[in-house]
Formats: structure tokens, C-alpha cells, sequence
């Protein structure tokens, strides 16, 4: 079964600190993709970034980052120099990735969620 | 990037009135859209998955005589809560895929609100 697992309920850093948000996850899929989505109070949900199972290269976007780790099962979001308006809840996903002849959907299955509170 | 599209993004209606959302891919074609429901500080929580043509899949627990999904074309499904109630009150979230990639995107959600 797939699962997604963020430990972290909420955190509360002071503006310009460093922040990581945790995310580990459980497949028995060979491929699959994990997400990084933002959700302000507005409720939208802002898409941050997708990662292939194959592609273990650590990511870096402006003030983000990410680290994922296959052999930890961890794909772990990093917010340099945080700022008021990253305050939000985040969320790591994960899907089976699409195969050729798969009737596979690429419903994906959240994790709980992590509130950032970022204090002036 | 993908633009997807929710109307209302708001209502309030009374106990046993039906209510319909629409969602809309903007500028791609949607073969797959996903209905999920989020209670307040909860993670999203899928309802059914929708393809254009067919009827929708149901999540476990999810009342599929409730909840009416319909994707009638490449860029818009419905979701109609029937006979509504306050336990209904929800944030609803829809989002498609289109068939090339491997991405969600989100609509910016309804808060439903029953009376």
C-alpha cells in the first residue's frame, strides 16, 4: 500500500531562518512520482515540484530546495531564508507514475500536511 | 502552467437543496479530474476519479448516489451534492490531468457551506 507520512503537524520558524519540512513515503511501486504542493489560506493549492523515482538529483529553486533519498524513503522540502508569505501548509504526495497500457489514474495520496507559521 | 478553474467558489445553501460545482481545465485537455474534499485542518482526501466518457470511480466510503460526478467533455466535470446537508459542508477540490502528464493540477477549491 502507498503511503505518505509528514511528522510534522506544524512548525513555526522566525523570518530569514532555515526551515526543512520532512516527508517519507512507502511504495511498492518501481516508478512512481512524488510532488511538493503549497496550500495558503486562500486554499489553493500551488503545484511546487515532481520528482521521478529515477531521478535522484537534489533540486534547488530560488529559496527551495529539495533532497530526495530513495534509500531512505525521503523526500525532504527546504525553505532558505523563510519569508511571512511562505507561511502555509504543505503537503508531500505521491503517485504511481503513468506506464504504457496501464489503466493507472496517478490518483495521488497526500500526506497530512505540515503548517509553516513564518513570524516577522 | 496549467490553469484549472472552479465555480462557484463559494455557496451557501439550505438542508436538502442539490448544488452543483464545475470544474474546468483552461488551457489543456483533461482526460482524467479528480474530486477531493478537505475538512478544516485535515489533508485532502480523494472522492472519486473521473474520466471523460465513463463514469466515475468511487473512493471507499464515498456515496456515489451523493456525490454525482460527471465528465462529459475534455475540459469540464461536475460534481453535484444532492440533497445536501450540514455534515456536507466541506472545501471541495477538484483537479486534472491531462493524458501527457503525470502532474495535478488544482482548481481554487468551493466551500461549500449547508445550512
Amino acid at each position: 500500500a502507498q503511503k505518505v507520512t509528514q511528522a510534522q503537524t506544524e512548525i513555526s520558524v522566525v523570518e530569514k531562518e532555515d526551515v526543512t519540512l520532512d516527508c517519507v513515503y512507502e511504495t511498492r511501486d518501481t516508478t512512481y512520482y512524488l510532488f511538493w504542493y503549497k496550500q495558503p489560506p486562500s486554499g489553493e493549492l500551488v503545484f511546487l515540484i515532481r520528482r521521478n523515482s529515477f531521478d535522484e538529483q537534489n533540486e534547488i529553486s530560488g529559496r527551495y530546495s529539495w533532497n530526495f533519498q530513495k534509500s531512505t524513503s525521503s523526500f525532504n522540502f527546504t525553505i532558505t531564508a523563510s519569508q511571512v508569505v511562505d507561511s502555509a501548509v504543505y503537503f508531500c504526495a505521491l503517485s504511481e507514475a503513468k506506464k504504457l497500457g496501464s489503466s493507472n489514474t496517478g490518483k495521488l495520496i497526500f500526506g497530512q500536511g505540515t503548517t509553516l507559521q513564518v513570524k516577522p | 502552467g496549467a490553469v484549472v478553474s472552479q465555480h462557484p467558489s463559494r455557496v451557501i445553501c439550505k438542508s436538502g437543496t442539490s448544488v452543483k460545482i464545475e470544474c474546468r481545465s483552461l488551457d489543456f485537455q483533461a482526460t482524467t479530474m479528480f474530486w477531493y474534499r478537505q475538512f478544516p485542518k485535515q489533508s485532502l482526501m480523494l472522492m472519486a476519479t473521473s474520466n471523460e466518457g465513463s463514469k466515475a470511480t468511487y473512493e471507499q466510503g464515498v456515496e456515489k448516489d451523493k456525490f454525482l460526478i460527471n465528465h462529459a467533455s475534455l475540459t469540464l466535470s461536475t460534481l453535484t451534492v444532492t440533497s445536501a446537508h450540514p455534515e456536507d459542508s466541506s472545501f471541495y477540490i477538484c483537479s486534472a490531468r491531462s493524458w501527457r502528464a503525470d502532474t495535478q493540477y488544482f482548481g481554487p477549491g468551493t466551500r461549500l457551506t449547508v445550512l
